[in-house]
């Protein structure tokens, strides 16, 4: 199993400029979640789903978009840029519907905005 | 509010030592409680502790979590320079929701 994926590694943009971040897990997990991680902050949670065609907001949705027409691809969709959107993001997966499951995450992108 | 604070921020350890290291939470629902090993890329998984898993150990790693002091802590052991890391605790409440603390950063000195 090749886990939890993600792409890409590293991403410079400019403010304004949209883009998605790919996530992808192999382990058929329905849960998945995209977290951002910014010194001091700890991991915030931006959107999650927990099942294809469900998502739902986290702590800090706004300037992102989620959606999951498959049970595999989480893509997050930065809509427009801003410098307060550079961070690392982590996507996370796990079973769900347990308080023993465990949650496994992507090596993470490391966005810069201009 | 819900949140986890962990404590302290950062630790410097020669090797050898044993670290204890703190994690506090206040949230609606309470599941399970995480911790989390970040080296430079993505956190890995070491513990999960649950009403029914109060005590976890791996090798020189050991956990306990106290439900009724809403706490938790991570002890190492015989301490090595691949220990240094930033540790991270994060607490499940209801199915999806997952809060983190800032985490602890252990540096340990040869």
């Amino acid at each position: 199993n090749a886990g939890v994926t993600q792409t890409p590694k590293f991403q410079v943009l400019k403010t304004g400029q949209s883009m998605t971040l790919q996530c992808a897990q192999d382990m058929n997990h329905e849960y998945m979640s995209w977290y951002r991680q910014d010194p001091g902050m700890g991991l915030r949670l931006i959107h999650y789903s927990v099942g294809a065609g469900i998502t739902d907001q986290g702590e800090v949705p706004n300037g992102y978009n989620v959606s999951r027409s498959t049970t595999e691809d989480f893509p997050l969709r930065l809509l427009s840029a801003a410098p307060s959107q550079t961070s690392v993001y982590f996507c996370a997966s796990h079973f769900g519907g347990s308080s023993t499951d465990t949650q496994y995450f992507g090596p993470g992108t490391r966005l810069t905005v201009l | 509010e819900d949140k986890v604070v962990q404590s302290p921020l950062s630790l410097v350890v020669h090797e050898g030592d044993t670290v204890t290291l703190n994690c506090s939470y206040e949230v609606t629902n309470f599941r399970s409680l995480l911790w989390y090993k970040q080296e430079k890329k993505a956190p890995t998984f070491l513990f999960m502790l649950t009403s029914s898993g109060i005590e976890k150990k791996s090798g020189r790693l050991s956990s306990i979590l106290d439900k009724k002091e809403l706490s938790s802590i991570l002890n190492i052991t015989a301490t090595q320079t691949g220990d240094s890391a930033i540790y991270l605790c994060a607490v499940r409440s209801g199915a999806n929701n997952l809060f983190f603390g800032t985490g602890t950063r252990l540096t340990v000195i040869p």
